[in-house]
């Protein structure tokens, strides 16, 4: 069974900028939830969609957005970026809303210039 | 919020050596789970405790939940150089909401030849 995979793997952007990235989470697995990890802040939980809707959302502003398709793949989305938000960007996905195990790709870095 | 906190940060140790990984906070969880980070990769889950006191073995390493569900300890016996990587611990703050882990801030450890 493939993995979580995440496009693309990295990303230099200008601040000011937009970005879109690109989660597919194992093949029956419903659940996506994104994290953002940096040196400083070590991992931080962004959101978590289920059934196309956004279940849970941790303490980030609204520049960060994220959706889920029929498919359950997902995207998120950082608008107007800032020095700050370079990092590297996680997506996890497990069977269901209440699973133990959450299985993660292997990110995206983002580097904002 | 929930606030994990990992000791030591950072470990350096020399291969045969044996080291322990505290996770400590203030919350009692209804879980906590123990990943292993290598570069350019995302967490891989090591393991799963549920059970106030329960100890779990895993070839090498050995990992603790505290009596109180506040704490958790990982050691590994007779480190080799691939057990190189970030340790991280989560947790989940009550049952049923796994998706919304809450990460501690990480041991980085270096296993030398």
């Amino acid at each position: 069974k493939a993995g979580v995979t995440q496009t693309p793997r990295y990303l230099i952007k200008t601040r000011g900028q937009q970005v879109t990235l690109s989660c597919s989470p194992i093949s029956g697995h419903r659940s996506v939830s994104w994290y953002q990890q940096t040196p400083g802040q070590g991992l931080q939980f962004l959101f978590e969609y289920f059934s196309e809707t956004q279940r849970n959302k941790g303490n980030f502003p609204g520049r960060f957005s994220g959706r889920q398709f029929s498919n359950s793949r997902s995207e998120m989305n950082v608008s107007t970026l800032e020095l700050g938000d370079s990092a590297l960007y996680l997506c996890a996905s497990s069977f269901g809303l209440a699973q133990e195990t959450q299985y993660f790709g292997p990110g995206t870095r983002l580097l904002v210039l | 919020t929930q606030l994990l906190e990992q000791s030591p940060q950072f470990l350096s140790i020399q291969e045969g050596e044996n080291l322990t990984v505290y996770c400590n906070s203030s919350s009692v969880f209804s879980s906590l789970q123990w990943y292993r980070q290598e570069p350019g990769e995302g967490p891989v889950l090591l393991v799963t405790v549920v059970t106030g006191g329960e100890v779990k073995k895993l070839k090498r390493l050995t990992f603790q939940f505290g009596d109180a569900r506040k704490d958790s300890s990982l050691h590994i016996t007779a480190a080799q150089p691939g057990d190189t990587g970030l340790y991280l611990c989560a947790a989940t703050p009550r049952a049923g909401t796994a998706s919304k882990l809450t990460f501690g801030t990480g041991t980085r450890l270096q296993v030398t030849l």
